[in-house]
């Protein structure tokens, strides 16, 4: 059974910067790509980033590109999403999702001043 | 950029029959995958590839595609079947997309 387990979060001033980790078990971490996916209190779905499976490409959506920054280790089958430049607009729960098929329960962040 | 769209709500009665709808240019050329999220917990994907469906969920969930739309079928909703539902696809299998959401409720 694969099992998603996000960690990082917290409470942080706008512009500051924050590190969440998610680690993947009962799955071949190596074979699959990664996404961080983010909900704002009482909002929709938003993608986030996508980092292939060997690390080689990665893609983020217009709102977080160039403040944002995904990447793996998959000795570790560990994701990683560094934020920096918070703004009170990125305060979320965000989710790792393996595959886009499983989800955890995710990491809240929370950009406040 | 592109854009997916769903309707806001939709509403039946237990056994009634539940359609939703996503749209978008890209859905011409892009699976969708349909993930649904009950109230406090984490989303779970229920449809991929536009209309296979994840060996644990039941047959009454459904999909199929037509031109630029993706259509979430429920055949014979029930209570438990009351959540939020967002279509997804990706372009170059790289930039993903969400669909606003639908809240469909069962009464």
């Amino acid at each position: 059974q694969v099992q998603v387990v996000e960690s990082g979060g917290g409470v942080v001033q706008p512009g500051g910067s924050l590190t969440l980790s998610c680690e993947v078990s009962g799955y071949i971490f190596s074979d699959h790509g990664m996404h961080w996916v983010r909900q704002a209190p009482g909002k929709g779905l938003q993608w986030v980033a996508f980092i292939h499976r060997d690390g080689t490409t990665s893609n983020y959506a217009d709102s977080v590109r160039g403040r944002f920054f995904i990447s793996r280790d998959n000795s570790k089958n560990k994701l990683f999403l560094q934020l920096n430049s918070l703004r009170l607009d990125d305060t979320a729960v965000y989710y790792c999702v393996p595959n886009m098929d499983n989800w955890g329960q995710g990491a809240l962040v929370t950009v406040f001043s | 950029s592109y854009d997916l769209t769903q309707p806001s709500s939709v509403s039946v009665s237990p056994g009634q029959t539940a359609r939703i709808t996503c749209s978008g240019d890209l859905l011409s050329s892009k699976y969708v995958r349909w993930f649904q999220q009950k109230p406090g917990q984490s989303p779970t994907l229920i449809l991929y590839n536009d209309n296979e469906r994840p060996s644990w969920i039941p047959e009454r969930f459904s999909g199929s595609s037509s031109g630029t739309t993706v259509t979430l079928t429920i055949s014979g909703a029930q209570v438990e079947d009351e959540a939020d539902y967002y279509c997804y696809s990706a372009a170059d299998n790289t930039l993903g997309i969400f669909g606003g959401g639908t809240k469909l409720t069962v009464l």
